[in-house]
């Protein structure tokens, strides 16, 4: 069954610095999202994206933060400085539309 | 604003019980309303998704209820199994017609053998 991939698993950075976390979503799906869960708290939304534009972003997904569909496959979240409250679980997502997102197994960030 | 809200409590029940799960939502009609499993470390896996104009839904073991009158949406889980334990989030559509997706916190599930 196809799934969601995401790389790195764990990503431990400096404050400060800039991190890309990577997704390969299903391969037919069109819609692509970012979520973060902080430790022991809910999944919140970040950013939708379509059609190769974003199609809604919360008021989390500030300056700091783009996402891009660099080749026909990978779907990316930059953080370009990071602070120590991005801290969390990112959890990348696809879906074919307003049916059931595909999560996939998340990337542990943790910004010292 | 949307606002979503689970039981925070945790539900113990009995292994062959029926699990019963509340989301309620406020300030807000969504055109669908989606119930998801997470396990710890883990994403969010979808279960089952119900639309405005539908009343019920099922899978296998599942059940869902979407009163919009209520503004609730119930989640069942019939003969529930020590493998059902995990949380179980509701979300909703945020926009009529958008790609914003809000969860709730979750409500802690775990059935005892």
């Amino acid at each position: 069954e196809p799934e969601v991939t995401q790389t790195p698993s764990h990503q431990v950075t400096q404050m400060g610095q800039e991190v890309i976390l990577r997704c390969v979503p299903i391969s037919n799906h069109l819609y692509f999202y970012w979520y973060r869960q902080i430790l022991g708290q809910k999944v919140e939304f970040l950013v939708s994206f379509y059609n190769n534009e974003i199609s809604e972003k919360s008021e989390i997904f500030d300056d700091q933060f783009s996402v891009e569909r660099p080749d026909g496959s990978n779907f990316t979240l930059k953080i370009r400085s990071t602070k120590l409250e991005d801290s969390a679980m990112y959890f990348c997502a696809s879906s074919m539309g307003d049916i059931a997102q595909y999560f996939g197994p998340g990337t542990r960030l943790t910004v010292l | 604003s949307q606002k979503i809200e689970q039981n925070s409590e945790a539900l113990n029940i009995q292994e062959g019980k029926t699990a019963t799960l509340t989301c309620n939502y406020t300030n807000y009609s969504p055109a669908y309303l989606q119930w998801y499993r997470q396990d710890p470390g883990r994403g969010p896996v979808f279960l089952l998704l119900i639309r405005e104009n539908e009343k019920e839904k099922r899978k296998e073991r599942l059940k869902v209820t979407f009163d919009t009158t209520l503004k609730q949406s119930l989640f069942h889980i019939t003969a529930s199994q020590p493998a059902d334990s995990a949380t179980y989030l509701c979300a909703l559509d945020s926009q009529r017609g958008g790609f914003k997706t809000i969860f709730g916190a979750g409500t802690r599930l775990f059935v005892k053998a």
